[in-house]
Order: structure tokens, then C-alpha cells, then sequence
């Protein structure tokens, strides 16, 4: 079974500038979640989708973020405009679960590295 | 709200060691899930253990041991006979039964030496 698959690997930007990260979650998993790890910590989660319907997006600052889950299979996040304390990890997280699957293991992506100049 | 904490920032320890890594928790939910993940070098989060706010039998897999007591609202790891390859990040994570995103402590980086 093929994992979560994020790309690019790797991004830099200037502040100001804008970028966007893709997952493909495992297929058959109807949850996805997008989370960021600054360094030095651990992941905060951004959004929640559940099939392409957003569960919980209370912790993503609207102002510069969004993202979407369109057919409920890929999800694109994307950062307009970037500043400095966005430089972070970007994780891509899914499980198979949809309605009351907490205790489904979320499978993580290798993440997405943003370095904000 | 919820609140995991590790406490311990960095552990290095000597191969073959053992060592406890600490992890406490808060919620005011009854059902909730507690999760450890593993953040080897490459950066990708490994699922280790999971465990139900209901059931808090001990688990042993090999050399990796659970300890999570309710009354003192914690969830220990232990590695038995460490090795280097159990050098990472590892992180203790809650989900309330609601089904929202993981909150993932601030992590222990585990230093094994050989």
C-alpha cells in the first residue's frame, strides 16, 4: 500500500510571496488532515477534511491560508501572501476513518519543508 | 482544551540503557485516544502505540513498554536495552473522541550512543 505522498519535498520563499503544498492521501481514506510542525515542536493541526467537507479549520489563519480537498482525494494548501513565522514543516495526514474515527492511526506524509527569507 | 506535556526536552543515553520517556496529559473528556509517534531524522511521523481512555492494561511490545495510569493523568514510554536506532524524536499525542486532529506534545529527543 503506498503511503501519504506530499510534494514538493522542499521550498523557499521570500516573505510576501505566495506557495502551495499538495498531499494524495492513501487511497481509501477518507480523512485528511494538514498539520505544521515549527521546528522544535510538535504539529499543530491546520485543518480537518473529512471526504471534501471541512471538519475543523479553527486553528488555520484564514487572513493567509486555505486549502481545499476538491473530489475528496488530493488536498492542496496554499500560504498568500508568506511571512517569516511561517517557515515550518508541513505534514499531510490521513486515516480511514470517516464520523467518529478517532481511534484510527493517521498515516503521515514526509512533509513539505517552507523556509520563509 | 487539551494539553499534552513532555517535559523532557533531550535524553542521551548510553546503548543498552533503558529509559522513560514522560508524557502527561489534560482533557475534560471521558473518551479520548493517547498516541506515541516516532520522528526519525527523515522527518516522517511513525505510529508506535495507541491506547482508549478505558483501558489502561499496560502494553509490551519487545523492547518498547506503555505505562498509562489515569489517576496521575499520564502515559510513560519506556525502551528496554536501547539501541542507536532508537535515536529520534518521539512525541506523545491525545484525540478526544470527537474525532478532531491530534494534539502532539513539544517532543523528547532521544540521543542513543553507542
Amino acid at each position: 500500500e503506498a503511503g501519504v505522498a506530499q510534494s514538493p519535498r522542499y521550498k523557499i520563499i521570500e516573505k510576501r510571496q505566495s506557495v502551495a503544498f499538495w498531499c494524495n492521501p492513501i487511497s481509501g481514506h477518507a480523512t485528511l488532515y494538514w498539520y505544521q510542525q515549527i521546528l522544535g515542536q510538535g504539529p499543530k493541526l491546520l485543518i480537518q477534511f473529512q471526504n471534501n467537507g471541512v471538519v475543523d479549520d479553527s486553528q488555520l489563519p484564514k487572513d493567509r491560508f486555505s486549502a481545499e480537498r476538491l473530489k475528496g482525494v488530493d488536498s492542496t494548501l496554499k500560504i498568500q501572501p508568506a511571512k517569516l513565522e511561517d517557515s515550518a514543516v508541513y505534514l499531510c495526514a490521513s486515516h480511514r476513518g470517516s464520523g467518529g474515527g478517532a481511534w484510527n492511526e493517521q498515516f503521515f506524509g514526509p512533509g513539505t519543508r517552507l523556509t520563509v527569507l | 482544551a487539551q494539553k499534552v506535556t513532555q517535559a523532557q526536552t533531550e535524553i542521551s543515553v548510553v546503548e543498552k540503557e533503558d529509559v522513560t520517556l514522560d508524557c502527561v496529559y489534560e482533557t475534560r473528556d471521558t473518551t479520548y485516544y493517547l498516541f506515541w509517534y516516532k520522528q526519525p531524522p527523515s522527518g516522517e511521523l511513525v505510529f508506535l502505540i495507541r491506547r482508549n481512555s478505558f483501558d489502561e492494561q499496560n502494553e509490551i511490545s519487545g523492547r518498547y513498554s506503555w505505562n498509562f495510569q489515569k489517576s496521575t493523568s499520564s502515559f510513560n514510554f519506556t525502551i528496554t536495552a536501547s539501541q542507536v536506532v532508537d535515536s529520534a524524536v518521539y512525541f506523545c499525542a491525545l484525540i478526544r473522541g470527537g474525532a478532531d486532529g491530534l494534539t502532539f506534545g513539544k517532543g523528547t529527543h532521544l540521543i542513543i550512543q553507542p
